[in-house]
């Protein structure tokens, strides 16, 4: 079965701009997770979206948003880019049910602002 | 709010030595728990999990951790530590119920193996 894929894996943008990123999770997982990883900051929970609902939301800026689509593939955006935005973009799918709790890993966008 | 902590952001230990990395969580209700392992530029890989059941959980590569309500603990051990062991190690906690879908993560572990 083949894992989680992120697309793109490196972005270089500009400060003001505005990014998507792209995660297609393990086939039959209902439920992604996006996180972000900065070494300041560590790992830190973005969102999670179940049958194309958010159903969890961490504690970032309305800048970053995100949706699911019917086919359970998972888009996140950042608005108006700022250098903190920085990171390292994981998504993580699971199946979504109570009986199987892990979070499977992609491998990740490297976002860079200038 | 949950909390995880991962006492030690670095750990050194000698190849054939016992890896010991140290987690500890702060909820009101026992989460559920997980370990995973970072290699450079890569994700996260997941190494093993706690949900309910027998409180010793053994995950891949030789690395088990111990599960202890009294403690608050869920330390990760490996009793022979090799070359290839060495990466940054993430301990992180779900509630469970529909919050399940988010992890909160320590700081994470480097760990360093010498020769």
């Amino acid at each position: 079965k083949a894992g989680v894929t992120q697309t793109p894996r490196y972005l270089i943008k500009t400060r003001g701009q505005q990014v998507t990123l792209s995660c297609s999770p393990i086939s039959g997982h209902r439920s992604v997770s996006w996180y972000q990883q900065t070494p300041g900051q560590g790992l830190q929970f973005l969102f999670e979206y179940f049958s194309e609902t958010q159903r969890n939301k961490g504690n970032f800026p309305g800048r970053f948003s995100g949706r699911q689509f019917s086919n359970s593939r998972s888009e996140m955006n950042v608005s108006t880019l700022e250098l903190g935005d920085s990171a390292l973009y994981l998504c993580a799918s699971s199946l979504g049910r109570q009986s199987s709790y892990e979070q499977y890993f992609g491998p990740g966008t490297r976002l860079t602002v200038t | 709010a949950q909390s995880v902590t991962q006492l030690g952001s670095h750990v050194s230990v000698s190849e054939g030595a016992l890896v010991l990395l140290r987690c500890n969580y702060s909820s009101s209700v026992p989460p559920y728990l997980f370990w995973y392992v970072q290699y450079p530029n890569q994700g996260l890989q997941l190494l093993l999990k706690y949900t309910t059941g027998a409180t010793l959980v053994k995950g891949i590569n030789g690395f088990e951790a111990e599960f202890k309500k009294s403690e608050t603990s869920f330390h990760l051990t490996k009793p022979s530590a090799h070359m290839s062991d060495a990466a940054e190690y993430f301990c992180a906690a779900s509630r469970g119920g529909t919050s399940y879908g988010k992890l909160t993560f320590g700081q994470g572990t480097i760990l360093t193996v010498h020769p």
